[in-house]
């Protein structure tokens, strides 16, 4: 059964920083995309970033370029956000989701999702 | 503002059709395949169209989906209050470089 677990989440002050960590089991991690995906309170869902199985390939929206990064070590099936220079607008759950089969970017399975707060 | 467009609520009587369209454009939906997703507050979106008219084998047929030029459309007949949720459309943009989604679509079953 695939299962994903996201911890790291928290309050924590504008400016500071977060490591989210995404714990991945039951299929062949190094296989797949991995993508954080979160939504802002009250908001829809906004994509934030994507690595590629080997992570030779890496993407991020707009709004969190030159603050966030993306990781993974695949010997130990986890995926990271380190997040900087965190803004109030930064505040949302947080999920990380699995690369489907489809032909472009599906996301099959998500984590239950961490709550990230970023205020004073 | 979200780069792909749907309405913010539809709704129906139970056993009835829902149709929920996304509106894009020709670097997003026009060149790149849509998915779905379901998603109820505090769990995780579910995926439930992919590759603008696949369903996961997990869904049910009375979920589709389809795609002309750059906007898509999902189905949902026989709409049951279970199906009482937010969706989301979705798609690669080329010019972007980015995972797009609509802004979310409420679902009511009246």
């Amino acid at each position: 059964e695939v299962q994903l677990g996201e911890s790291g989440g928290g309050l924590v002050q504008p400016g500071g920083s977060l490591r989210l960590s995404c714990a991945a089991s039951g299929f062949t991690f190094s296989d797949y995309w991995m993508h954080w995906v979160r939504q802002i309170p009250g908001k829809g869902l906004e994509w934030v970033s994507r690595i590629k199985r080997d992570g030779s390939d890496i993407s991020y929206v707009d709004s969190v370029k030159g603050r966030f990064t993306i990781s993974r070590d695949n010997a130990k099936n986890t995926v990271y956000l380190q997040m900087n220079s965190l803004r109030a607008e930064d505040t949302a759950v947080y999920y990380c989701a699995k690369d489907g089969v489809g032909v472009s970017h599906d996301f099959d399975y998500w984590g239950p999702g961490t709550m990230v707060t970023v205020s004073s | 503002q979200s780069v792909l467009t749907q309405p913010p609520s539809v709704s129906a009587a139970p056993g009835q059709k829902v149709i929920i369209s996304c509106s894009g454009s020709t670097t997003n939906i026009g060149t790149n395949y849509v998915c779905w997703y379901q998603h109820l507050p505090g769990t995780a979106p579910k995926l439930i169209i992919y590759d603008n008219d696949k369903r996961p084998s997990r869904i049910p047929d009375r979920f589709s989906g389809s795609k002309s030029g750059a906007s898509a459309t999902l189905g949902i007949t026989g709409l049951q209050t279970g199906d009482e949720a937010d969706y989301y459309c979705a798609a690669w943009d080329s010019a972007l470089s980015a995972v797009v989604f609509g802004g979310g679509t409420k679902v009511t079953a009246l």
